[in-house]
């Protein structure tokens, strides 16, 4: 099954509001990070979160970390219809040479 | 380059046909990988290019695929006798080597077999 796996598969939200996605994992890792992916296409790296850290911000993201409870969550606050797209969480594990990519959220934002 | 290229970004093919996709990584950076996605579904790993190491194809779904690194630099993803279910977006990324820094994404090649 998927190391990363998010929740809600989908999410839709008025123009303004905030957005909260969540990712749980199985095991250990050295850091979780966060994508964005318009249209089907390549995915941008949005937010890196190491395992020894807790929460992390950059603009109008927040990441959160527990890894005791092994899940992440982002969230988006003043959502504007630009944000529409899908989210994914990629765990970087202990052992493994590559990320591991959940099924992602797909966020839609209404104006 | 600035960024990752792909080519072609889409590639319509018929049903026994081989294709080749190419990834061109940014310059620079030593490790690649080449993910899949089909429509709606998250991303399968399919192999790995660190440096001058062995690839890890252990994502590799069949022994029709294949991939090659030359030089260092670029790549290219192979799948022969192609089948239907192949049809799904081919993305590159690559990275400083170094996985915990993020991967820098292509835009990806869109392969429908018909």
């Amino acid at each position: 099954s998927q190391q990363g796996e998010e929740d809600p598969q989908a999410l839709s939200i008025q123009e303004g509001e905030n957005a909260t996605m969540n990712c749980s994992y199985k095991t250990s890792i050295n850091n979780l990070q966060w994508y964005r992916q318009n249209s089907g296409r390549g995915l941008v790296h949005l937010i890196l979160i190491r395992s020894n850290e807790r929460e992390k911000h950059s603009g109008r993201l927040r990441v959160t970390l527990d890894t005791s409870k092994k899940s992440s969550s982002l969230l988006i606050t003043a959502s504007r219809a630009a944000d529409t797209a899908s989210y994914f969480c990629a765990t970087d594990e202990t052992s493994g040479s590559r990320l591991t990519f959940g099924e992602g959220t797909q966020l839609t934002v209404n104006p | 380059g600035a960024g990752v290229s792909q080519s072609p970004s889409n590639k319509v093919t018929e049903k026994g046909k081989d294709v080749e996709l190419r990834c061109d990584p940014i310059s620079g950076h030593t490790a690649l990988y080449w993910y899949r996605q089909s429509l709606g579904q998250g991303l399968e790993f399919l192999i790995y290019f660190q440096g001058n190491s062995a690839p890890d194809k252990s994502g590799l779904p069949s022994d029709r695929f294949s991939a090659e690194r030359t030089g260092g630099s670029v790549s290219t993803l192979t799948i022969q006798r192609t089948q239907q279910e192949d049809s799904a977006v081919y993305l590159c990324a690559s990275s400083l080597g170094d996985k915990s820094r993020g991967y820098t994404f292509g835009s990806g090649t869109r392969l429908t077999v018909v």
